[in-house]
C-alpha cells in the first residue's frame, strides 16, 4: 500500500495563477483533510471531507476550493494564487473521526508551494 | 473556538538529558494524539490517549493525559539525536470531527 500520496511535490506559481493539488489514499478511508503548515503556526485545517461527495470548511478556507468526487481522491484548488499562500500543504486521511483508535490521521509527504 | 497551547516552542537539549513538552486545552477533550515530524518530513502518528489520567510509554517516551482531560505531556528521557524533530499534540473536542493541532515543540539535540 502506498498510503497517502500527493502531487506535485514542489511548485512555483506567479501571483494570479491557478493550480490543483491532488491527494490520493489507498486505505479506503472515509475522512480526508487538507492542512497548510507555516513556521511557528503548526498545522491549520483548510478544508475537510467526511465522505465521497462531501466537503466542509476548516479553520482557514479562504482562497481555496476542494472536491471529493471519488472516495480515494481529495483535490485542493487555488483559483488565483497569492504570495500569502506560500506554504507547505499536507493532505491526511483517517478511517473515522471519533475516538476509539480509528481516528489516527495518516499524512502525505507534502507539497511545497511558492507564490511569487 | 478550541485553543491549543503547546509549550515550549523550541527545546534545545544536550544528548542524554531529559525534557518535557506540554499541551493545554481550553475545553474538555475526547482524546489527544501526539505526532512527530522529522525535518523535511511529514507528521507521523505516535500515540493516542483517551482516558483521564492515562499514561502510556514508548521506549524512552512517556505520554500522560491529565485527570481533567484538558492537558497532556510528553516526556523524553536520555535524549538521542534520533529524537530531533517537531512534536505536535492534536486535540479532539467532544463531538468534533476535527483535530486541532498545537504549534509544536521543535527539538534540537547537542551531541
Amino acid at each position: 500500500n502506498a498510503g497517502v500520496t500527493q502531487t506535485p511535490k514542489f511548485r512555483v506559481l506567479k501571483t494570479g495563477q491557478s493550480m490543483t493539488l491532488l491527494c490520493a489514499q489507498d486505505m479506503n478511508h472515509e475522512y480526508m483533510y487538507w492542512y497548510r503548515q507555516d513556521p511557528g503556526m503548526g498545522l491549520r485545517l483548510i478544508h475537510y471531507s467526511v465522505g465521497e461527495g462531501t466537503t466542509a470548511k476548516g479553520e482557514v478556507p479562504d482562497g481555496y476550493n476542494v472536491s471529493r468526487l471519488k472516495k480515494q481522491n481529495f483535490l485542493l484548488g487555488l483559483e488565483s494564487a497569492a504570495p500569502s499562500q506560500t506554504s507547505v500543504y499536507f493532505c491526511a486521511s483517517s478511517y473515522s473521526a471519533t475516538s476509539g483508535g480509528k481516528d489516527t490521521q495518516y499524512f502525505g509527504p507534502g507539497t511545497r508551494l511558492t507564490v511569487l | 473556538g478550541q485553543q491549543v497551547m503547546q509549550i515550549p516552542q523550541y527545546q534545545h537539549v544536550q544528548e542524554g538529558e531529559d525534557f518535557t513538552t506540554y499541551c493545554n486545552s481550553s475545553t474538555t477533550l475526547s482524546n489527544i494524539q501526539w505526532y512527530k515530524q522529522r525535518p523535511g518530513g511529514h507528521p507521523v502518528f505516535l500515540i493516542q490517549l483517551v482516558k483521564s489520567g492515562e499514561v502510556k510509554k514508548q521506549k524512552r517516551l512517556t505520554f500522560q493525559f491529565g485527570e481533567a482531560k484538558k492537558n497532556s505531556s510528553l516526556h523524553i528521557t536520555a535524549t538521542q539525536t534520533t529524537d530531533v524533530g517537531t512534536y505536535f499534540c492534536a486535540q479532539r473536542a467532544i463531538n468534533d470531527y476535527k483535530l486541532s493541532f498545537g504549534a509544536g515543540t521543535t527539538v534540537t539535540v547537542r551531541a
